[in-house]
């Protein structure tokens, strides 16, 4: 079945440290998105691509990284310059020929500081 | 700026007590508004596309409706099982790229 899939589904950060997030999809998605979720906050974007070996910073994008050497994997890097990771961290992909469906979603990965 | 507010932020509901969650919205250029649901722990499921003022969809006990300026989700003798968090957000094209945005959502509680 087709889907994308987010590793691990629980991490947790000791001060100081980079983490990444794993997500992969084999939809034949050209376009991959990050983004976080605070209680009471929404949805808000880290980071986008549309293509291989590119992408765009969204409106939070201070304090994380990403890469998209492949079409299939977006993963996303915290570093230590993100003052306050613990969050839910949702990746997501869409077809930029078709978007009736919008996005198709993760199953997120939480993040917890310790 | 582009916005999207949904309203309210919490409903209690008992079973079979019908409702409307409220999803308002300003942005240029509106290509389309998606309903989604999200389960606690988990990612957001799609749920509806609109794209016209006047556009109906319907699903299961769930119909989505558009008109210029929000759209709302009706809900029909709701069953605990509808019990999730409902996202509103809006499609728009700028620069090249195409980006959702969304609202803050609405937790819906249905009581047995």
């Amino acid at each position: 079945d087709g889907g994308i899939t987010q590793s691990p589904k629980y991490l947790f950060r000791k001060e100081g440290q980079n983490v990444t997030l794993s997500c992969e999809q084999n939809l034949n998605h050209d376009a991959m998105y990050w983004y976080r979720q605070d209680p009471g906050q929404g949805l808000r974007l880290i980071y986008y691509s549309q293509i291989v070996n590119d992408f765009q910073k969204g409106d939070i994008a201070e304090g994380y990284s990403v890469s998209r050497e492949k079409k299939e994997s977006f993963p996303l890097t915290v570093t230590s310059a993100q003052k306050n990771p613990t969050a839910f961290y949702l990746c997501a992909s869409s077809r930029s020929s078709d978007f009736n469906y919008g996005y198709t979603f993760g199953s997120g990965t939480r993040l917890t500081v310790v | 700026e582009d916005q999207v507010t949904q309203s309210p932020e919490a409903l209690r509901l008992q079973e079979g007590e019908s409702s409307s969650l409220n999803c308002s919205y300003t942005v240029s250029g509106l290509r389309g508004l998606f309903w989604y649901r999200q389960d606690p722990g988990k990612g957001p499921e799609f749920l509806f596309t609109l794209y016209s003022a006047g556009e109906e969809k319907e699903k299961e006990r769930l119909k989505a409706t558009l008109t210029k300026k929000e759209s709302f989700l009706h809900i029909t003798a709701p069953k605990p099982e509808d019990s999730a968090t409902y996202l509103c957000a809006v499609h728009r094209a700028q620069g090249g790229s195409e980006k959702l945005v969304f609202g803050k959502g609405t937790k819906l509680t249905v009581n047995p």
